[in-house]
């Protein structure tokens, strides 16, 4: 079936530094890439997505890249605080269909641990 | 908007005991997904409907698992009989079909144990 592979599995940063998180897919017919943070006791929150017809997209400190030709997108955090400690998530839409309702492929997640 | 709405947020049964967990959608949202979430297999998609009406269930592991929904607003996910190795975070999601970017809202999850 389809897959979506997640790297790393934990990344440790100090406070004020970027971290970057990748992901694969293996569904080539894929056309939407949300993120999610889930923090502690919480369910996913998304905090940041890319369409396939976009390369890259930024929101504050955030980044997401997506390369459709080699099917991988990567998270990209910068200037780093605690409080962005969390599992993230990333995945991918099952593509072929442009309901609203069409299943996500999530990665296994990674725990991101921002020191101060 | 309160968000999607799961209960209860923690269940402890013993095994062969039938559980039911319940989730409401966000009002106007026509699409809920049900995950099961472990540290050995993450966030698994189980089930999930259209309009109410179920579109794909091929993550649902064993016949002793179902889910219905009867109307836009509810739907349950059923174990019967539970197992340990069911233990999880169960968590329900909703989207909205005008929504541009297919964003799925999750709720807070149901943390089953079954001893």
């Amino acid at each position: 079936g389809e897959n979506v592979e997640q790297h790393p599995s934990t990344l440790s940063v100090q406070e004020g530094d970027s971290a970057v998180i990748k992901c694969t897919y293996s569904d080539s017919a894929s056309n939407y890439f949300p993120w999610y943070k889930q923090e502690l006791g919480k369910g996913p929150q998304l905090i940041i997505d890319i369409r396939s017809n976009v390369g890259e997209k930024k929101d504050q400190r955030i980044a997401v890249t997506l390369n459709k030709t080699a099917k991988h997108f990567s998270l990209h955090i910068t200037e780093t605080q605690p409080e962005d400690s969390a599992v993230y998530f990333c995945a991918a839409r099952l593509g072929g269909s442009n309901q609203a309702g069409t299943a996500l492929i999530f990665g296994k997640g990674t725990t991101l641990s921002v020191s101060s | 908007d309160a968000g999607v709405i799961q209960s209860p947020r923690h269940e402890v049964t013993e095994m062969g005991q039938e559980v039911t967990l319940r989730c409401k959608p966000i009002s106007g949202h026509n699409s809920l997904f049900w995950y099961r979430q472990t540290m050995m297999r993450g966030l698994e998609l189980l089930i999930y409907f259209n309009n109410n009406v179920p579109i794909d269930d091929s993550g649902m592991p064993e016949d002793r698992f179902s889910a219905k929904m009867p109307n836009a607003s509810f739907s349950t996910l059923k174990i019967q009989p539970s197992e340990p190795r069911d233990s999880a975070v169960y968590f329900c999601a909703s989207s909205h079909p005008g929504s541009p970017h297919y964003e799925q809202y999750f709720g807070p999850g149901t943390r089953l144990t079954v001893t």
